[in-house]
């Protein structure tokens, strides 16, 4: 069975400041998504990551997957208030033909204060 | 990318009672997929529609509890039945998949008094 887990739940940030969310997976899988979700909404997606090293930046954020480790990471460069949100892993069920029906993990609630 | 309307956006209902789901989407797709996300909670997929095949449900979640229906490649609904207050969620639809992005509708947020 496909597990998702990660860390930290709850992170609280001061502006300026940089911090990494971890993804962790407990089987193979070669899809891999980061989303965003603001309080209220739906889930904006940040990165798909399809491919071991892969690593893909928008902004302040920064994401990577590693394969082999079944890792994933969204590293949070200079922190600005407009990143509070919660963000979620998603990882696709399907090795080798994605689907598109997706695992997530509990999601962490990031809060960045002044 | 693709775009999905969902509706309705929310919702109150009373126990006992059904909510259909509707979610459009823009463009073709052969699957559809159906989430709830309970309150403070991650998001759990409820089923996979195909068109023209009866939808695959999750462990957990039945037929009789969340009949879906897929008539053609832009459209389905999900129907939440017998509504208890544990139902009370918001229900997301999800299109994507072969290395592409995996698109959400806005959601409905349902509440079951």
């Amino acid at each position: 069975e496909l597990k998702v887990e990660q860390n930290p739940l709850f992170l609280s940030m001061q502006e300026g400041k940089n911090y990494t969310i971890y993804c962790n997976y407990s089987t193979t899988s070669d899809r891999l998504y980061w989303y965003r979700q603001d309080p209220g909404k739906s889930l904006e997606s940040l990165f798909v990551l399809l491919s071991n090293g892969a690593v893909k930046q928008e902004g302040r954020l920064m994401a990577s997957l590693d394969t082999k480790a079944r890792l994933s990471t969204l590293h949070i460069t200079a922190a600005v208030h407009d990143l509070s949100a919660t963000y979620f892993c998603a990882v696709d069920m399907n090795y080798g033909g994605s689907q598109g029906n997706l695992i997530f993990g509990k999601g962490t609630k990031l809060s960045v204060k002044p | 990318s693709a775009v999905i309307s969902q509706k309705p956006s929310r919702d109150i209902c009373q126990r006992g009672t059904s909510l259909t789901i509707q979610c459009q989407v823009d463009s073709q797709v052969t699957m559809m997929f159906w989430y709830r996300q309970q309150p403070g909670q991650s998001l759990t997929l409820i089923a996979t529609a195909n068109q023209g095949s009866e939808a695959t449900y999750e462990s957990g979640f039945v037929i009789d509890k969340f009949p879906i229906s897929r008539p053609n490649l832009t459209f389905s609904t999900l129907t939440v039945s017998n509504m208890s207050p544990e139902d009370s969620s918001i229900y997301l639809c999800s299109v994507g998949g072969w290395g592409r992005e995996a698109f959400f509708g806005q959601g409905t947020r349902l509440t079951v008094v």
